[in-house]
């Protein structure tokens, strides 16, 4: 079936660095969406992409749809406590929506 | 715009019992989307409902249903608990379903 592989699965860092992610698939998607997910929340959607090729930033955070349509990854910039969190990336394809695990991010203090 | 709201957010059954949990979509949304969210497993889809049909389903057992009204609010329905239904879970909505998704707080379940 189809899937997404969400890597790091977790990440340490200290405060001020720069984080990336990343999703790869086997197959193609037309959409990739990046959420984050705070503890008992539901995930919040961060960035849409549409195109292959599409850089889209969105404050601090920047994210990118594959040429080959079949990987994005999210880039956060600067990281400061509040980005803690589970960052989600979702592809769409066939009129479905698939999720990676995952990527939780911790700041060292 | 109000967002997605799901009632209960928490909710303590036993084995056995069964559920039901309720999502109101975004206004004009006519698409919502249930997952069920643990640990291990992370996101776990297991249906979408569009216009009062179920359009999708994941791979679940028939023990987990639902259906959406036609003011667009769904219902999921569990059946039969048992201990590894404990669980977040999730609902999103969207225009259409194949387009940005937009999640609830989600119920938090948890099966004695």
């Amino acid at each position: 079936g189809q899937q997404l592989n969400q890597s790091p699965q977790s990440m340490f860092i200290q405060e001020g660095e720069d984080v990336s992610m990343n999703c790869t698939s086997s197959s193609i998607f037309n959409t990739w969406l990046w959420y984050k997910q705070d503890p008992g929340e539901g995930p919040v959607l961060l960035i849409a992409l549409y195109k292959a090729g599409e850089l889209t930033s969105n404050g601090r955070l920047t994210a990118q749809f594959g040429i080959t349509r079949k990987d994005s990854f999210l880039n956060i910039s600067a990281s400061i406590p509040s980005d803690v969190g589970i960052y989600f990336c979702a592809g769409n394809r066939d009129d479905k929506i698939i999720f990676g695990k995952g990527t939780r991010l911790h700041i060292l203090p | 715009k109000a967002g997605v709201t799901q009632t209960p957010r928490y909710l303590i059954k036993t084995r056995g019992q069964q559920v039901t949990l309720s999502c109101s979509p975004i206004s004009g949304h006519r698409s919502v989307s249930w997952y069920q969210q643990t640990p291990g497993q992370g996101l776990q889809f297991l249906f979408e409902y569009f216009s009062e049909t179920q359009r999708n389903k994941g791979n679940f057992p028939g023990r987990f249903s639902g259906r959406q009204f036609s003011n667009s609010r769904s219902e999921m329905n569990v059946s039969t608990l048992e201990l590894g239904d404990s669980a977040l879970y999730l609902c999103a909505s969207s225009l259409y379903g194949e387009d940005e998704q937009f999640f609830g707080p989600g119920t938090r379940l948890t099966v004695l």
